[in-house]
């Protein structure tokens, strides 16, 4: 069973807030949060990631539910270059620091 | 700054063939993760490893074998080829001393069995 849940798809307009959600209502105790976006035929790349508390960088912020059984991933302003699929990735460090993706979001950007 | 290093980015083989992946960390990365992602699908764990020991095993088949060698660069042997094994196979790597929590991933190895 898959550890994070994700909607397939969304579409935003360009310059627009965009909350992407994740529901991950078994995560441990130890388990974090990743979020990775991916290009067309590219390796994932690094967006952001947390614990507990709610974590905000250059790219986006994320914001974490106090149970910690969902997360929400927002992109200030979309951009066209935002256009990808995000995943939503539990990470296990009971596993040796194993990733677990979820089915990802393709988000799409209208200009 | 330096990425993580995959070779060759594309591969073409028959099946039955054996093939043979490359990565290169990023320099002072002590551990490496290798993924498969099928046409359409999200990446799937296969193995990883920590200084040059096997961490954990994911869903990688028999039929593959990997191993992290002294300069940590790390290879995913593949024999018997299927089908069903082409897909794009990443690798990733990362540092428990440096920022352990996360995974640098490389730009992938496109596999296709004919």
């Amino acid at each position: 069973d898959a550890k994070t849940t994700q909607p397939n798809s969304m579409e935003s307009n360009e310059e627009e807030p965009v909350h992407l959600p994740c529901n991950h209502s078994t995560i441990s105790g130890t388990d974090y949060i990743h979020w990775y976006r991916q290009l067309p035929s590219q390796g994932p790349e690094y967006v952001i990631h947390g614990l507990t508390s709610n974590v905000n960088n250059r790219m986006a912020s994320l914001a974490i539910a106090e149970d910690r059984k969902s997360s929400t991933l927002i992109l200030h302003r979309a951009t066209l270059r935002d256009a990808a699929v995000y995943y939503c990735i539990l990470r296990v460090p009971a596993t040796g620091n194993q990733f677990y993706f979820g089915t990802g979001t393709s988000l799409t950007v209208i200009p | 700054a330096a990425g993580v290093i995959q070779s060759p980015r594309h591969l073409i083989k028959e099946k039955r063939e054996t093939a043979t992946l490359k990565c290169y960390p990023i320099p002072r990365h002590d551990t490496v993760y290798w993924y498969q992602q099928g046409p359409g699908q999200d990446p799937q764990f296969l193995i990883s490893f920590y200084e040059k020991m096997q961490s954990d095993k994911g869903s990688i088949p028999d039929r593959f074998s990997a191993q992290q060698f002294s300069d940590y660069h790390s290879e995913l042997n593949m024999s018997s080829l299927e089908l069903g094994d082409s897909a794009l196979y990443f690798c990733a790597s990362s540092s428990r001393t440096l920022r352990a929590d996360t995974q640098y991933f490389g730009p992938g190895t496109r596999l296709t069995v004919l």
